[in-house]
């Protein structure tokens, strides 16, 4: 089964409306890190925002705020006031706990977002 | 600047020519890390390291060696490489090995091996 599914291959958005992104993931480990990076398309791998498996709040970074559903085990990215600048790959990524093997970053399929001007 | 330096970014080559793709932090980060990253397949880790002189294989070692002599460098050898091996490399560190704790990732290397 796949630990990170994100099932928006594509999407556009209007410039300065939010968009929201879906991640949903899968593990039975209850120590675990959910992440958000965005690649443009120069291809680097920058990191947004990060949530813990114990955090009781939803993570916020500026315009980006991380749902999290624990019990529906989603971590939906939301940007807000969009802009040009963020069209890129979006990649939703787990990092399981202690005994995870490799300690690695596992990342789903990623989500292309083009903002319209 | 706290930052991951990947060198070189972009490299064409032939097969079988030794190559090091370097990667250094100045975050002083225990955990460092190397991805692969390719179309359909998404990213892969090769190898990662634990600190100093603790190294062990990821998904897809084959064909790839690596070394931590000091914290902050963990070099990405291809001893012979393929063609196979074309693609987009990243190094990436954390400050511990724990899940709470951000990967950070150097810019990338777009290795093409003809």
């Amino acid at each position: 089964a796949q630990k990170i599914t994100q099932t928006q291959p594509g999407m556009f958005v209007q410039e300065k409306e939010a968009v929201t992104l879906d991640c949903t993931y899968d593990t039975s480990d209850p120590s675990y890190g959910l992440f958000w990076y965005k690649q443009p398309s120069s291809g680097e791998m920058i990191f947004l925002i990060y949530q813990g498996s114990y955090d009781q709040q939803n993570a916020t970074e500026g315009r980006y705020s991380l749902n999290f559903q624990k019990a529906r085990k989603s971590a939906n990215l939301v940007i807000s006031a969009s802009q040009l600048g963020d069209s890129a790959m979006y990649f939703c990524a787990m990092r399981e706990g202690l005994g995870a093997a490799g300690n690695k970053l596992t990342f789903g399929g990623g989500t292309r977002v083009l903002v319209k001007p | 600047e706290a930052q991951v330096t990947q060198n070189p970014r972009y490299l064409i080559t032939v097969t079988g020519k030794k190559l090091t793709v370097t990667c250094s932090q100045n975050m002083n980060h225990e955990y460092m890390s190397w991805y692969r990253q390719d179309p359909g397949l998404g990213l892969r880790q090769i190898y990662y390291s634990m600190n100093v002189e603790v190294t062990d294989k990821g998904d897809v070692p084959e064909g790839y060696k690596v070394s931590r002599k000091e914290k902050r460098n963990f070099p990405l050898i291809l001893e012979s490489p393929s063609p196979n091996q074309t693609s987009l490399y990243f190094c990436a560190s954390s400050l511990s090995k724990t899940p709470f704790t951000v990967q950070h990732f150097g810019d990338g290397t777009r290795l093409s091996i003809l």
